[in-house]
């Protein structure tokens, strides 16, 4: 089974803090996705990444950075949190080369900004 | 524009009954994938089913299958004979063609399974 792991599933942060939230996935999955879901809006695409080093913006990227060293690992940063960025985060990955392959989601981090 | 469609206000379904979910899309692109997930209260997303654009026949995954009427662009997910630990939000999501397998998501559909 794919395993996809976000370090947190809560997390509390001050206004203007840098906050990084990680993922890492097991399956060698060359894409790797980072979403926001607030109530009424569905899930919206921050970032994107389709293989190490390289990332595209997704709907909402701005506030937030990402880096992708590793292939395993996806991080996503806030540089200077503000409270409109309290949200559920989700990451996802997924394998590259298949069409039909799902995203696999990682249990999400509610993140709050006080 | 809105890709995904899901309109249909929160639901309750009698236990061991069927629930038809509404998804409508739009694209203009031949070859597209249409994905169902499933998220329960404690916010995981699983993924359910998928339907290809070009797959002939209906989708379907144990209780799970999907209705996929492509002229209406209608992609309806059908959970048969309902258990309580089918209540959660269930998303309807369209790969972008050539967006570097993007999902669009849809805003979900709430389910409620009662005794």
């Amino acid at each position: 089974d794919v395993k996809v792991t976000q370090s947190s599933r809560y997390l509390v942060k001050r206004t203007g803090e840098k906050v990084f939230l990680e993922c890492v996935q097991d399956m060698d999955h060359e894409n790797m996705f980072w979403y926001r879901q607030d109530p009424g809006l569905g899930l919206r695409l921050i970032y994107f990444s389709y293989d190490v080093k390289m990332k595209e913006k997704g709907d909402i990227p701005e506030g937030y950075s990402v880096s992708r060293e590793k292939k395993e690992r996806f991080s996503l940063i806030l540089e200077s949190a503000s409270t409109n960025q309290t949200s559920m985060y989700l990451c996802a990955s997924r394998l590259g080369s298949v069409s039909n392959q799902p995203q696999h989601f990682g249990d999400g981090t509610r993140l709050s900004i006080l | 524009a809105q890709k995904i469609t899901q309109t249909q206000p929160g639901m309750f379904v009698q236990e061991k009954e069927a629930v038809t979910l509404d998804c409508t899309y739009d694209t203009s692109d031949p070859s597209y994938g249409l994905f169902w997930y499933k998220q329960p209260s404690s916010g995981e997303m699983i993924f359910l089913i998928y339907q290809g654009s070009y797959d002939q026949q209906n989708a379907t995954e144990g209780r799970y299958s999907l209705n996929f009427q492509k002229a209406r662009k209608s992609a309806n997910l059908v959970i048969s004979a309902s258990q309580l630990g089918d209540s959660a939000m269930y998303f309807c999501a369209m790969r972008e063609p050539y967006g570097n397998n993007r999902l669009a998501f849809g805003k979900g559909n709430q389910v409620v399974v009662i005794p």
